[in-house]
């Protein structure tokens, strides 16, 4: 079964203080992707990242950057100096290998709120 | 300009209409997807259709029917819903084909509201 936990629901910080958002996922399969998502306001997700499970390099754009760890099944993203616009619903998400139609599994969410 | 559209961005119906949702995405995909995003509950799949192929989840109940008449446009048509079926109602598309490597576009959602 494929499984995906962001453990914090809500997180709120004051502008330009750094953010770390965990994600933490659960699958048998030994190849899979991992991404994680942004929702604005306006309601569309948007693709931030994606991450095969044999790519084991952190990333990082501008003052965005992902840690995937496979020994603790884990692909927490970083923030650094945060800005209100970044205010949103973060989500990670996990989709096997497969054939066809791409079947993610989403965690719950974290809203994030950057305080002016 | 978002590659993908939904209409109508909110809908208000009764427990006895009818009613269609629609989304159409413009990127060449070859796979669409209806979500459903409930307060405090993960995304919810609903539908996949890839390459002609349907997929559904069984815990979806009948009274959401989906209609993909071709790869750009699809929809969900919905009767004699619940108020619990009040939600986000998200579309998305992507790249078909082997591999889970392909990321989804998704649309603006339909706020839907049973009354």
């Amino acid at each position: 079964a494929q499984k995906v936990t962001q453990a914090q629901t809500e997180i709120s910080v004051v502008e330009k203080e750094d953010v770390t958002l965990d994600c933490v996922y659960e699958t048998r399969d030994t190849t899979y992707y991992l991404f994680w998502y942004k929702q604005p306001p306006s309601g569309e997700l948007v693709f931030l990242i994606r991450r095969n499970s044999f790519d084991e390099q952190n990333e990082i754009s501008g003052r965005y950057s992902w840690n995937f760890q496979k020994s603790t099944s884990s692909f927490n993203f970083t923030i650094t100096a945060s800005q209100v616009v970044d205010s949103a619903v973060y989500f990670c998400a996990l989709n096997p290998f497969i054939q066809g139609a791409q079947k993610l599994v989403f965690g719950q969410g974290t809203r994030l709120t950057i305080n002016p | 300009e978002t590659g993908v559209t939904q209409t109508p961005r909110h809908l208000v119906m009764g427990m006895t209409n009818k009613k269609s949702l629609k989304c159409e995405q413009h990127l060449g995909h070859n796979a669409m997807y209806w979500y459903k995003q409930s307060a405090k509950k993960p995304l919810e799949l609903m539908f996949v259709y890839s390459l002609e192929e349907r997929v559904e989840n069984n815990s979806v109940p009948s009274r959401f029917s989906p209609e993909c008449p071709n790869s750009s446009h699809l929809f969900l048509h919905l009767h004699t819903l619940q108020p619990e079926d009040s939600a986000l109602y998200l579309c998305a598309s992507s790249q078909g084909g082997t591999g889970g490597f392909y990321e989804q576009y998704f649309g603006p959602g339909t706020r839907l509201t049973v009354t």
